[in-house]
């Protein structure tokens, strides 16, 4: 089975810009996780999806957004660009909420210049 | 919320037991977690531990915990070239909210040397 996907790989995008990540879960998972993860640091956590609804937002500006969709895949949505978002992306499946192992996509890799 | 601390570096020479150390704040961590992340990758899951155990042995990787002092390491033995990576101690809390909601350290970065 594959395991989690994320597009784009890399993307270089302007302060003010908007920037749409995808990520689609492994087969059978219906929980989709969102994490930034700052060049030396550990991952944060942004969102959490469980068929299609929210079910955690982590210390993040409105900004950020995110949706589920009815295949389970998600998209994680940033507004208005600032330097500080450059920062590797992060999307995990799980089966459900709550305490299931999560299994991490290769990330997306952002640049605001 | 929880706070978590890892060691930043460790250097072991291969063939050698590794031995990497989190520490916690909240009591309340339920799932407690050690992924493995190589340059340029995502994480990797390596293996877990529910709060009312002590030890879970996976091959070559040995999970302790110890609640009282808030205290969890992670033992790869046999340590080879390819275990070099950074580690990451992650928590849950089933009591709150987010019951997805990871909680990480800064990681361990781990070199092994020839």
């Amino acid at each position: 089975d594959a395991g989690v996907t994320q597009s784009p790989t890399h993307l270089i995008k302007t302060r003010g810009q908007h920037v749409t990540l995808r990520c689609s879960p492994i087969s059978g998972h219906k929980s989709v996780s969102w994490y930034q993860q700052v060049l030396g640091q550990g991952p944060q956590f942004i969102f959490q999806y469980y068929e299609k609804e929210e079910r955690g937002r982590g210390n993040f500006p409105d900004r950020f957004s995110a949706r589920q969709f009815p295949n389970y895949s998600s998209e994680l949505n940033v507004n208005a660009l600032l330097l500080g978002d450059s920062a590797l992306y992060l999307c995990a499946s799980s089966l459900a909420t709550g305490g299931y192992e999560q299994y991490f996509g290769p990330g997306t890799r952002l640049t605001v210049t | 919320g929880e706070d978590v601390e890892q060691s930043l570096f460790l250097s072991v020479r291969e063939g050698d037991s590794s031995v990497i150390n989190c520490t916690y704040t909240d009591s309340s961590s339920t799932y407690l977690y050690w992924y493995k992340q190589e340059p340029g990758a995502g994480l990797q899951l390596l293996t877990y531990i529910f709060s009312n155990m002590d030890m879970k042995q996976d091959q070559r990787l040995t999970v302790l915990l110890n609640k009282k002092d808030k205290h969890l390491s992670l033992r790869i033995a046999d340590t080879q070239t390819g275990d070099s990576a950074i580690y990451f101690c992650a928590l849950t809390d089933l009591t709150t909210d987010s019951w997805g909601k990871l909680q990480f350290g800064a990681g361990t970065q781990v070199v092994v040397t020839p």
